[in-house]
């Protein structure tokens, strides 16, 4: 069980915008660490597309966002594709465990 | 831009040990720390530590701090990761990455199947 937990899944049909809520605590995210997010393909490495809360990396669309709030970090997707569906982790550091920490990842389905 | 290139699949048998190794290719690692982590079949990322190579110092997650031994040798940008008292729960993809807080490059993988 990680200290940082995502929905398991979610979905969405093409077009159609989804949120990953990404949920810590007072010893991660809402310690002030920044929170990052990687897409990741089967049998891949993962992805980076969201470093230190909000800023996308060169190459990475538009249509992915990220942002912060308290305890929690949230990734949105708008205009969904068929591409997009994958496996979504969010990764941020605990002051507690003085280690960095992975959200239980989401599976997103494009219906 | 640099690459990680890590080395290939092992199949070890239990209680024995592996070392995955992670060469950086196109350039170093610089002052940037270098991250393990694995992943099961079919479940999720798990952080395991990390070490700058430049100054040599490791940290561990807890729940690896007995059995993993990270290093490094600056001189050819190559960090090694050693894991011992190998059980079946271990078979897994390691991957090393880049830590600039965000973990922005990322090793191919190495499947390690523990097997008797």
């Amino acid at each position: 069980q990680s200290v940082v937990t995502q929905p398991p899944s979610v979905s969405g049909a093409p077009g159609q915008r989804v949120t990953i809520s990404c949920t810590g605590s007072n010893s991660n995210i809402g310690a002030g660490h920044r929170v990052h997010w990687y897409q990741q393909l089967p049998g891949t490495a993962p992805k980076l597309l969201i470093y230190d809360n909000i800023n996308r990396p060169s190459g990475v669309p538009d249509r992915f966002s990220g942002s912060k709030s308290g305890t929690s970090a949230s990734l949105a997707i708008t205009g969904l594709q068929a591409e997009d569906e994958a496996d979504y982790y969010c990764l941020t550091y605990d002051s507690s465990l003085s280690g960095s920490v992975f959200g239980g990842g989401t599976k997103l389905t494009v219906l | 831009q640099v690459q990680l290139v890590q080395s290939g699949a092992e199949v070890k048998k239990p209680g024995s040990s592996v070392t995955v190794s992670c060469r950086a290719s196109g350039g170093t690692f610089r002052s940037s720390a270098v991250a393990w982590v694995r992943q099961a079949p079919g479940q999720g990322l798990e952080w395991m530590g990390r070490i700058i190579p430049v100054f040599g110092t490791p940290q561990y997650a807890q729940k690896f701090q007995d059995r993993v031994t990270i290093t490094a040798d600056a001189s050819t940008t190559t960090v090694y990761m050693t894991l011992t008292s190998l059980s079946f729960e271990d078979t897994a993809v390691y991957f090393c990455a880049r830590d600039s807080d965000a973990f922005d490059v990322w090793g191919q993988g190495t499947l390690v199947t523990v097997s008797s």
